[in-house]
């Protein structure tokens, strides 16, 4: 199984609103709406932001959403906060309990 | 609240197996709402899931590994292991440990703990 594509970096300044994407295929991405984001600091562990698409575990602020289109999702990071500077990973569902991370998106606070 | 420990050997040589178990506190490994799972990140790279196992002993591995791999479960002593053979530095990782679901996510994880695969 091959990783799901991220772009490498995103960025935008304070109170700006960035974008990050997440293509895979029709085997994973497109076939299930069971794709979760995750957020890493540097040596920290990952924190689940995002699950089912576009649900948030509690406690996880508004300004992130997520959303699906085809075999691409993306995550919304709106209202950009200094501590939102980390990276990010996507996921998938990839059947018969398969599981397949993205490439990661280093996102920079400008 | 839920706490997940990994722990194992740091170093491991060239051929051997890396052997690590995760201890799960503030609650039950043997829920019938979660998977247990392996996943790692080689050092200044991206996360790779490495398998995962259900309370009952039923297991779930990443195609790419399955053939150096077993996870198992003690449920007695509320920890599950991972364990890859034939290791070569390609290996070397950070090795989380963490509770999910494969439609929810994982929401609970271990700090990590690194492996380093060298004579």
């Amino acid at each position: 199984q091959s990783a799901l594509t991220q772009p490498p970096s995103a960025s935008g300044s304070p109170g700006q609103s960035v974008t990050i994407s997440c293509t895979g295929s029709s085997s994973d991405v497109g076939g299930y709406n069971y794709v979760s984001w995750y957020q890493q600091h540097p040596g920290k562990a990952p924190k689940l932001m995002i699950y089912e698409v576009s649900k948030r575990p509690s406690g996880v602020p508004d300004r992130f959403s997520g959303s699906k289109s085809g075999t691409t999702a993306s995550l919304t990071v709106s209202g950009l906060q200094a501590e939102d500077e980390a990276d990010y990973y996507c996921s998938s569902y990839a059947g018969i309990n398969n599981y397949v991370f993205g490439t990661g998106t280093k996102v920079t606070v400008l | 609240q839920l706490q997940l420990q990994e722990s194992g050997p740091g170093l491991v040589k060239p051929s051997e197996t890396l052997s690590l178990t995760c201890t799960v506190s503030g609650g039950s490994i043997s829920t019938s709402d979660y998977y247990w799972g392996w996943i790692r990140q080689p050092p200044g790279k991206g996360l790779e899931w490495i398998g995962s196992i259900y309370y009952g002993g039923s297991t779930y591995y990443n195609p790419s590994l399955k053939s150096r791999l077993t996870i198992s479960v003690d449920t007695s002593k509320n920890h599950f292991s991972l364990k890859l053979r034939s290791v070569t530095a390609a290996d070397t990782a950070v090795y989380h440990c963490a509770r999910h679901t494969f439609v929810h996510g994982m929401d609970v994880w271990g700090q990590g703990t690194t492996v380093t695969v060298s004579s």
